[in-house]
């Protein structure tokens, strides 16, 4: 089945620092989400890119999806302590019915 | 907020006992589906329902089984737990199949 390698596993940064993170397949998509766990809930959709090249902010985030449609990219500037959590890539192509393959997520740390 | 539900949040069973997880929805999504987390290992699919009783298998569908006979609810039923199957469970929905909404999830401990 298609993989999914996000990078990196966890960051620990300072407040104020801007953070990039990053999805690589084998293969290609159709769709790239990027996600966001807060410890003890359910991941919360961020920003969800459908045209290779296409690049989407949400606030302080920037998502890309890679031209080459197996990579997309994760961008958060300006970092505060509510942006600690996991975040997770997911890809999905057209053809198989709404099923997402997730990378196993950034653990995002930030110090105060 | 989707309007998404899991009952129950925290359960304890034991080995060898059935256990069913429920997913309620109250915004009308055609697709639904079931993941497990655990550490290490993100988010993976278990069963997803693409409508009333259109079922099909994720990557790790053995030992469970699933059952959609309305749209607002699906349903996740262990056979028979085992220890390997204790994990966090996550329920998420879709209206065209690319944005998946959560649930807050159900942790399931088999002892």
């Amino acid at each position: 089945g298609q993989q999914l390698n996000q990078s990196p596993q966890s960051m620990f940064i300072q407040e104020g620092e801007d953070v990039s993170m990053n999805c690589t397949s084998s293969s290609i998509f159709n769709t790239w989400l990027w996600y966001k766990q807060d410890p003890g809930e359910g991941p919360v959709l961020l920003i969800a890119l459908y045209k290779a090249g296409e690049l989407t902010s949400n606030g302080r985030l920037t998502a890309q999806f890679g031209i080459t449609r197996k990579d997309s990219f994760l961008n958060i500037s300006a970092s505060i302590p509510s942006d600690v959590g996991i975040y997770f890539c997911a890809g999905q192509l057209r053809t198989n019915a709404g099923k997402s393959t997730f990378g196993d997520g950034t653990t995002l740390t930030v110090k105060p | 907020d989707a309007g998404i539900t899991q009952s129950p949040r925290h359960k304890v069973t034991e080995t060898g006992t059935p256990v069913t997880l429920r997913c309620h929805q109250t915004e009308n999504h055609r697709y639904m589906y079931w993941y497990r987390q655990d550490p290490g290992h993100g988010l993976r699919l278990i069963h997803y329902s693409y409508g009333v009783k259109d079922t099909d298998k994720g990557e790790v569908s053995d030992g469970y089984s699933v059952s959609r006979s309305k749209t607002e609810d699906f349903l996740l039923t262990l056979e028979s737990a085992t220890s390997s199957q204790t994990s966090v469970y996550f329920c998420a929905i879709s209206r065209e199949s690319y944005e998946q909404y959560f649930g807050p999830g159900t942790r399931l401990t088999v002892t």
